[in-house]
């Protein structure tokens, strides 16, 4: 069975800060999404990362894919309020199905 | 452009009745898929539709649950005698195929509470 993690569920951060979250998946797959909700919205689309070694930025967000190690990161550069939200990981392993991670949720402190 | 949208956005309902939850997908798009979101978790995969037809089933609890897609846009699904497990936020995607690389782009989902 496909199982994603993320850690940490909880990041609790000051701004200005930086961070990395982690996805962890356990079967192969070169497909990951990143996406972002706030609370009570759905989901976001952040980032899509389709082969091994991939690499997206967007403002203070930076997303990278090994998909040798079957891991990928979320780094956050200089953290802002704006960024609080919970960010999940999705791993698509060639059947459409999005399996995702529990998510990260992010508390940027001002 | 006009995104995925779902109704209605909250339902409470009491345990034993039926409810349709709805959703329109992003114009042009042919794929479809409903997920299932527990409170503090991800997203759980349902069903999927290309075109019309349910190309896979597989995510669906059990046979209380049916979705239909007759005219290869609007999709319902359909829940029978709704427990109070059943208590979540469904949420519909729609990708413009279901090839590989393409991106699945959400609803706002809804919120059902059963009583």
């Amino acid at each position: 069975e496909l199982k994603v993690e993320q850690n940490p569920l909880f990041l609790s951060m000051q701004e200005g800060k930086n961070y990395t979250i982690y996805c962890n998946y356990s079967t192969t797959s070169d497909r990951l999404y990143w996406y972002r909700q706030d609370p009570g919205k759905s989901l976001e689309s952040l980032f899509v990362l389709l082969s091994n070694g991939a690499v997206k930025q967007e403002g203070r967000l930076m997303a990278s894919l090994d998909t040798k190690a079957r891991l990928s990161t979320l780094h956050i550069t200089a953290a802002v309020h704006d960024l609080s939200a919970t960010y999940f990981c999705a791993v698509d392993p060639g059947t459409y199905k999005y399996i995702f991670g529990t998510g990260t949720r992010l508390k940027v402190l001002a | 452009g006009a995104g995925v949208s779902q109704t209605p956005s909250n339902k409470v309902t009491e345990k034993g009745k039926y409810v349709e939850l709805r959703c329109d997908p992003i114009s042009g798009h042919t794929a479809l898929y409903w997920y299932r979101q527990s409170l503090g978790q991800g997203p759980e995969f349902l069903i999927y539709f290309q075109g019309t037809g349910a190309a896979d089933d597989s995510g669906l609890p059990n046979d209380r649950f049916f979705a239909v897609r007759p005219e290869g846009s609007v999709s319902t699904l359909k829940i029978q005698r709704t427990e109070r497990g059943d208590s979540a936020v469904y949420l519909c995607a729609s990708s413009l195929t279901s090839g590989y690389q393409e991106t699945q782009y959400f609803g706002p989902g809804t919120r059902l509470l059963v009583l």
